[in-house]
């Protein structure tokens, strides 16, 4: 089974608005951290936001916040406010506490922000 | 902080040609470094995580024979393609973790785009 899941390929937003790029998970650790990275065209890959599973509250990082909805296994990132440069491919992933050093990556989303 | 370097950024070499590539934690100890690859428009696939000082281990699939891994320092990690062939053609990526910088996370160097001839 696929570890993470990313349903959307593409996705398309109005500058200024916000936008919810979708990530559920498969894990039967009770511990794993969850994680954002943005890639531009450039190639690098940029961290944006981690979850920890034990974490109570939702993780926030300026305009970047993940909405963790544990029992739905789900870890949406949601910017807000999108900006012409949040334009990127965003991946979600997912580090277990068995082989904490291992990550699983999503295949990830083309996030396009409109003018 | 938390920068990681990778040289070259790109490079094109000749069929049967081997071709080293360096990743470099700048501004902290990498205690594991990963090697990623990644075609185009897919996800990263780890190829093998390594520790200073130790033998990497290589995920299935890997050869181990062509993707040399050598982390000699605990802020250098080298990826060597051996004999390469145009479909090792592709984007390498690795990471590094440190055990005091932001544990739980792992920071990417700026990746190296390789094209085989």
């Amino acid at each position: 089974a696929q570890k993470i899941t990313q349903t959307q390929p593409g996705m398309f937003v109005q500058e200024k608005e916000a936008v919810t790029l979708d990530c559920t998970y498969d894990t039967s650790d009770p511990s794993y951290g969850l994680f954002w990275y943005k890639q531009p065209s450039s190639g690098e890959m940029i961290f944006l936001i981690y979850q920890g599973s034990y974490d109570q509250q939702n993780a926030t990082e300026g305009r970047y916040s993940l909405n963790f909805q544990k029992a739905r296994k789900s870890a949406n990132l949601v910017i807000s406010a999108s900006q012409l440069g949040d334009s990127a491919m965003y991946f979600c992933a997912m580090r277990e506490e068995y082989n904490f050093n291992k990550f699983y990556f999503g295949s990830g989303t083309k996030l396009n922000v409109k003018p | 902080g938390a920068v990681v370097s990778q040289h070259p950024s790109w490079v094109i070499c000749k069929s049967g040609t081997s071709v080293k590539i360096e990743c470099r934690s700048l501004d902290f100890q990498a205690t594991t470094m990963f090697w990623y690859r990644q075609f185009p428009k897919q996800s990263l696939m780890l190829m093998a995580t390594s520790n200073e000082g130790s033998k990497a281990t290589y995920e299935q699939g890997v050869e181990k024979d062509k993707f040399l891994i050598n982390h000699a320092s605990l802020t250098l990690s080298t990826l060597t393609v051996t004999s390469a062939h145009p479909e090792d053609s592709s984007f390498y990526i690795c990471s590094a973790k440190s055990g005091t910088v932001g544990p739980d996370t792992q920071y990417f160097g700026p990746g190296t785009r390789l094209t085989v001839l």
